[in-house]
């Protein structure tokens, strides 16, 4: 997985409680990104970085926050988690161009 | 935003038949078409992409065709194996949307039958 690590692989989190879900890389890669895949839906981007501190909105950004304060972690912040939040979420990076991007093992999360 | 669509949703194939997978997109300014190919459990994995300046690019049994002016691309598998059994995403990405975010088709998954 190109050298890109998710954690935690698997959660169950109750209506309410504040999640996050964090994505280490070891290819020093400029860009990260965060996206969540759903039945019916293939993947949908959430929130992007292309460098420190710098990030933005993705397709499906309502009720997510991120941040990246090194090249290597980009934080996924649920404030507040719901339903329909229940995904399969995965981080992917790219070097200099953002076009080739490399997916990580993803992260199952149960929102009850 | 772009839009991609991929058909068909399921395909099942002899093993050693060939297999096909079409998308459409519908903003003429997407310039990248990668494949990624999905195994139960695991993250997608890259496969093949091709860039708007080539009509086809291959690797070994697998292909991808660009027609521009239809605005579709295909993925072409030959001599399927069992292990090529898997769901595949086509994606396109707009450069006008901002670190060339890519967008995803729906996904096939495929069975290749022993």
């Amino acid at each position: 997985d190109a050298g890109i690590t998710q954690s935690p692989r698997h959660k169950v989190t109750e209506t309410g409680t504040p999640v996050t879900l964090r994505c280490h890389q070891t290819e020093n890669h400029r860009y990260m990104y965060w996206y969540r895949q759903d039945p019916g839906h293939g993947l949908r981007l959430i929130h992007y970085s292309y460098g420190v501190k710098d990030t933005d909105k993705g397709e499906v950004s309502d009720g997510y926050s991120v941040s990246r304060s090194k090249t290597e972690d980009f934080l996924l912040t649920l404030e507040s988690a719901t339903s329909s939040q229940t995904s399969v979420y995965f981080c992917a990076i790219s070097e200099s161009d953002g076009l080739v991007q490399y997916f990580g093992p993803g992260t199952r999360l149960t929102v009850t | 935003g772009e839009n991609v669509e991929q058909h068909p949703s399921t395909l099942s194939v002899q093993e050693g038949d060939s297999a096909v997978i079409k998308c459409t997109y519908s903003d003429s300014a997407s310039n990248y078409f990668p494949w990624y190919k999905q195994e139960l459990g695991k993250g997608p994995q890259l496969i093949i992409d091709i860039r708007s300046n080539v009509g086809e690019k291959k690797d070994q049994r697998i292909a991808v065709t660009l027609n521009k002016t239809a605005k579709h691309f295909s993925l072409h598998i030959t001599e399927t194996q069992p292990e090529d059994s898997a769901v595949y995403f086509c994606a396109a990405s707009n450069p006008q949307t901002g670190a060339n975010n890519l967008f995803f088709g729906t996904g096939t998954r495929l069975t290749v039958i022993p």
